[in-house]
């Protein structure tokens, strides 16, 4: 399997700009988390969907941001309008809970900066 | 106050001492617990997951659990410039609601 993959690794973009970020889980997995790291806040929990469904969006730092999950395979990070302190590095990660480990695996993340 | 802390470093070592990382968490009914490795750069890494009192070994790490202190510690034994890296504790509270703490950043001296 190839992992967790996300796309695009590198995003510059512009303050007040769409941005898009994409993610596709490990085939099987049925959870699907969206983090975001800062060095001043650290790795923090947006948002997370069951079997495609978002379950806990409370992370989500305000209406700028959605998440979907249109199928098992992929799934999508919207920052509408785009703003400088969002800039940080937006990691996904999936698990399977029907295993007896809580292992999640978090693809290499996508790093943004809002100019 | 923070649901997850940890000291955030740099912790030094020099190459073949253990390597003692401590977390504390504020959820009592946390019943998951995780050490994550990152190295910088990279995405988080699993190395120990913990979810009953006492002590977890693999390999040259050692995961140990109290809750009734709310604690969490990592040792990391023969230290290696390898292991050179941010250490993250992270707990499971109700649900799949992951909660990272800040991170030890761990430098082993050769």
């Amino acid at each position: 399997d190839a992992g967790v993959i996300q796309s695009p690794r590198h995003e510059v973009t512009e303050m007040g700009q769409e941005v898009t970020l994409r993610c596709k889980p490990i085939s099987g997995h049925d959870y699907l988390f969206w983090y975001r790291q800062t060095m001043m806040r650290g790795l923090e929990l947006l948002i997370y969907f069951n079997n495609n469904v978002p379950i806990d969006d409370s992370g989500m730092p305000e209406d700028r941001f959605s998440a979907k999950m249109p199928n098992a395979s992929f799934s999508t990070l919207k920052i509408q309008p785009s703003e400088p302190r969002d800039s940080a590095v937006y990691f996904c990660a999936s698990y399977s809970q029907r295993g007896y480990t809580d292992t999640q695996y978090f693809g290499p993340g996508t790093r943004l900066t809002v100019l | 106050q923070k649901e997850v802390e940890q000291n955030s470093g740099p912790l030094s070592v020099p190459e073949g001492a253990i390597a003692s990382l401590n977390c504390t968490y504020s959820d009592r009914v946390s019943q998951s617990f995780f050490w994550y490795r990152q190295y910088s750069g990279k995405s988080p890494e699993l190395i120990m997951s913990i979810y009953s009192n006492g002590d977890k070994e693999d390999g040259r790490f050692t995961a140990q659990l109290n809750k009734a202190s709310q604690y969490v510690s990592l040792l990391i034994r023969d230290s290696q410039p390898s292991d050179s890296a941010t250490y993250l504790c992270a707990v499971k509270n109700y649900g799949q609601n992951f909660v990272f703490g800040p991170g030890t950043r761990l430098s082993v001296l050769p």
